[in-house]
């Protein structure tokens, strides 16, 4: 069974410091892992992916992610917040035998940036 | 890339109406769509996964006869929520996948139903 856990359901830090957004996950296959934000209002987006490639993944906007299959952990950071950081974001896990791509969604971790 | 739009961004309606939602994918070929409900504050939940040309496959406790799924092409799903009350009203969200893009889930922007 699969699950994913976002250990902050709320975050908040000064704009140009740095961001952390925590994430674990548990699968019994090898996983896909992905970051999606949304804004008030909005659909989701894609950050970045995990697909089994390099464990260190860029995605837009300046954040990236780190998949460590020791901590079963694949946590968001970016170096410096900027104001229009501020929003839900959601770790999900895929399970890649799966030709459905059925996907698991944490709780969400809302992201406040202080000026 | 992939670019799903969907449609109305956002509808009002009276109680016992029908309502349909759209959810296309622009620029790829979906070949699952899928349909979540999000409620204020609260992470996505999974409604039914569609496939084209397939009847939906619905998450235990949504009701099928409620929420119709329609799966008609490779570009096009809809949502129809039938005869709905106000306990329906929340924020709906389709998503589209295509073996050309390796399977991962793009979303549509949204579609907030308020019934009133």
């Amino acid at each position: 069974a699969q699950s994913v856990t976002q250990l902050d359901s709320h975050v908040s830090v000064s704009e140009g410091t740095p961001v952390l957004l925590r994430c674990n996950y548990s699968s019994s296959y090898s996983p896909s892992l992905f970051w999606y934000v949304q804004h008030p209002n909005k659909g989701l987006q894609l950050l970045l992916k995990y697909t089994s490639a390099a464990t260190l993944v860029k995605g837009i906007n300046g954040f990236e992610a780190e998949f460590k299959k020791s901590e079963t952990s694949f946590h968001l950071t970016k170096p410096s917040a900027h104001m229009s950081d501020a929003a839900e974001y959601f770790c999900v896990v895929s399970d890649r035998g799966s030709s459905a791509s059925k996907i698991i969604f944490g709780s969400g971790t809302r992201l406040s940036i202080r000026p | 890339g992939a670019v799903v739009s969907q449609h109305p961004s956002r509808v009002i309606c009276k109680s016992g109406t029908s309502v349909k939602i759209e959810c296309r994918s622009l620029d790829f070929q979906a070949t699952t769509m899928f349909w979540y409900r999000q409620f204020p504050k609260k992470s996505l939940m999974l409604m039914a996964t569609s496939n084209e040309g397939s009847k939906a496959t619905y998450e235990q406790g949504v009701e099928k006869d409620k929420f119709l799924i329609n799966h008609a092409s490779l570009t096009l799903s809809t949502l129809t929520v039938t005869s709905a009350h106000p306990e329906d009203s929340s924020f709906y969200i389709c998503s589209a996948s295509g073996h050309s893009l390796g399977n991962i889930q793009y979303f549509g922007a949204g579609t907030r139903l308020s019934v009133l």
